[in-house]
């Protein structure tokens, strides 16, 4: 069964330290590993989709890199608006896409 | 606003009742999923339609059926309720049958079963 694991599960930084969020993942035939933000409240939004091993996306403050066994999500001088659960999911050869239980990051003005 | 929409935005019924929640995916996407979400579980993702046809399915139990209808839109029926099955039911829709294009989801729907 296809597995994503997501550490450390809280955060709190203090706004201008960056961090990283990482995602360990057991997905055979991995087809693509995304990444979305949560607000409470509110439905996951689309951040990014990997696809290969060494492939990086950025936006804003935030870079999504892979790796053949897990992806990090790295927050360069986080502001508190990027305070939000941050989930990964991967999707194999199955075609299902499953989600790991999320990184819940607090920023502190 | 990821322009899928879900009704009720909460819903509060007793155990044994049916309960029926309501997405319409965003203009022109023809996959809904169904997915669900508990503190302890994570997502779980519970059943896929493509214009208007099972595609895959999931951890959705016997209790539970959903469908798309000709216009898209689609229902996901919740029967027996069990205290349990309280939780976020979040719709997502996407253009394709896979996971080339992400999902966008809806806000959900709060069940609260007591």
């Amino acid at each position: 069964e296809d597995q994503v694991t997501q550490s450390p599960e809280a955060l709190r930084l203090q706004e201008g330290e960056s961090s990283s969020l990482n995602c360990s993942y057991t997905v055979s035939g991995l087809r693509g590993l995304f990444w979305y933000r949560q607000d409470p409240g509110k439905g996951p939004e689309f951040l990014f989709t990997l696809y290969s091993a060494g492939e990086e996306k950025e936006k804003e403050r935030l870079k999504a890199t892979l790796t053949k066994k897990e992806s990090f999500l790295h927050i360069t001088a986080p502001k508190p608006e990027d305070s939000a659960t941050y989930l990964c999911a991967g999707v194999g050869g199955n075609n299902r896409l499953a989600f790991g239980k999320g990184n819940q990051v607090v920023v502190i003005p | 606003d990821s322009g899928v929409t879900q009704t009720p935005k909460h819903l509060i019924t007793a155990t044994g009742q049916r309960v029926t929640l309501r997405c319409s995916p965003r203009s022109g996407d023809l996959s809904v999923y169904w997915y669900q979400q508990s503190l302890d579980q994570g997502l779980q993702f519970l059943i896929q339609y493509y214009n208007g046809e099972e595609r895959a399915k999931g951890n959705i139990l016997e209790r539970f059926s959903a469908q798309q209808f000709p216009d898209l839109h689609s229902e996901l029926n919740l029967s027996s309720l069990e205290l349990g099955d309280s939780a976020l039911y979040f719709c997502a829709s996407s253009g394709g049958t896979g996971y080339n294009s992400p999902l966008h989801f809806g806000n959900g729907t709060r069940l609260t079963v007591t």
